[in-house]
């Protein structure tokens, strides 16, 4: 199994307040996404790294943001947290080659209330 | 318009049949990877088999394989003699080449059910 890490794996906090999830990663993949997963919705790109300080917004970045201060870390914070954003979070690690699959971690359960 | 579409929310299928599950794809570029994943209840991802754009032949991977139709813009996944354990909802997925940065798009999902 390709090792990566969500923390934490549940989490339930109220409107407003700041949230952050923590990606990590032991294989030195290069990209690194957040996707958000809902309902009919499938997995959604919310941001994505190509490398150490370089990041990227996805199809629903808006109330997001994003931080890749070493290779193996990728921070998701919510700036301010609603009830849109009650979701799973998927964290996923690649490599560059098209022909390589995404890695995905366990996923985060985020409950804003 | 969405670059990956599955057309099928939910499907049913009897135990030891095969089952198709459909997906089709919206891209410009010449260089471009299809992916089809797993999701059981659990919740993990599960990679199952890849295409690649230029790969002549269909990919297979035991009772996976991906009936890729180049000029149709289709990768369906066809899984044989389904058990019940396939029971879970199956993502087909993209990576572009430069246009699309290597970004791997998904599409909605299929929920497949398999009957005893």
């Amino acid at each position: 199994d390709a090792g990566i890490t969500q923390s934490p794996r549940h989490k339930v906090t109220e409107t407003g307040t700041p949230v952050t999830l923590r990606c990590h990663q032991t294989e030195n993949h290069r990209y690194m996404y957040w996707y958000r997963q809902d309902p009919g919705h499938g997995l959604r790109l919310i941001h994505y790294s190509y490398g150490v300080k370089d990041t990227d917004k996805g199809e629903v970045s808006d109330g997001y943001s994003v931080s890749r201060s070493k290779t193996e870390d990728f921070l998701l914070t919510l700036e301010s947290a609603t009830s849109s954003q009650t979701s799973v979070y998927f964290c996923a690690i690649s490599e560059t080659e098209m022909n390589t699959e995404a890695f995905f971690g366990q996923g985060t359960r985020l409950t804003v209330v | 318009a969405q670059k990956i579409t599955q057309t099928q929310p939910g499907m049913f299928v009897q135990e030891k049949e095969a089952v198709t599950l459909d997906c089709t794809y919206d891209t410009s570029d010449q260089s471009y990877g299809l992916f089809w994943y797993k999701q059981p209840s659990s919740g993990e991802m599960i990679f199952l088999i890849y295409q690649g754009s230029y790969d002549e032949q269909n990919a297979t991977e035991g009772r996976y394989s991906l009936n890729f139709q180049k000029a149709r813009k289709s990768a369906n996944l066809v899984i044989s003699a389904s058990q019940l354990g396939d029971s879970a909802m199956y993502f087909c997925a993209m990576r572009e080449g430069e246009r699309g940065s290597y970004i791997p798009t998904f599409g909605r999902g299929t929920s497949l059910i398999v009957h005893p």
